[in-house]
């Protein structure tokens, strides 16, 4: 069955270091992944999208990788704030309109 | 331009009622999906909308249904509920298949 992992369920770094994310799947063959914030009592929040056939994709201080080979997102916050701190969660597509999240990663970043 | 809107945010419910929970798409965008979120299981679809049609189903039982009207606000509705049904009930709408989605802040709905 299809699953999507995010590598952990917490990371904590410290202010101003760079914060990496990762996201894998198996078992599909997503046409774009899309990567989402979500702060507690709130619904997620619309960072990035990058489609099956771009390497990259950049966004003031995000930056998201694709590698189909590899079935992974790597998702990237330079600079980290503590304003950054909230549950990112990756989410993939392939027949249209039904996204599959994963479980997410509850970032911290301290000052 | 104002965002996803959900009503009610909160909801009681005893096991057995039903409820019909609401959500009004961002002025223009035709898809509209319904998505449950728990802390064991993490936010899972439920279905999606086009133009007043079901497009995609996820995998809920009969008792979970939709529907969406002419002007792209669309509602939910659960029978007979169950404990199990205790949960966030996110409404996203988007332009169309591939683009982003946009999140109302749910409808936070407890089974007692």
């Amino acid at each position: 069955s299809q699953k999507i992992e995010q590598n952990s369920e917490a990371l904590n770094i410290q202010e101003g270091k760079t914060a990496t994310l990762t996201c894998n799947y198996t078992n599909y063959s997503p046409a774009y992944l899309q990567w989402y914030r979500q702060d507690p009592g709130r619904g997620p929040v619309f960072l990035l999208l990058i489609r099956e056939n771009e390497k990259e994709k950049r966004k003031e201080r995000l930056k998201v990788t694709f590698d189909t080979t590899l079935k992974q997102s790597l998702f990237h916050i330079t600079a980290s704030q503590p304003a950054d701190s909230a549950t990112y969660l990756c989410a993939l597509d392939r027949q249209g309109g039904k996204l599959i999240f994963g479980q997410g990663t509850e970032l911290s970043v301290k000052p | 331009k104002a965002g996803v809107t959900q009503t009610p945010r909160y909801l009681i419910k005893t096991r057995g009622q039903q409820v019909t929970l609401s959500c009004s798409p961002i002025s223009g965008h035709r898809s509209v999906s319904w998505y449950q979120q728990t802390p064991g299981q993490g936010l899972q679809f439920l279905f999606e909308y086009f133009s007043e049609t079901q497009r995609n189903k996820g995998n809920f039982p009969g008792r979970f249904s939709g529907r969406q009207f002419s002007n792209s606000r669309s509602e939910m509705n659960v029978s007979t509920l169950e404990l199990g049904d205790s949960a966030l009930y996110l409404c996203a709408s988007s332009l169309e298949v591939g683009n982003p989605q946009h999140f109302g802040d749910g409808t936070r709905l407890s089974i007692l």
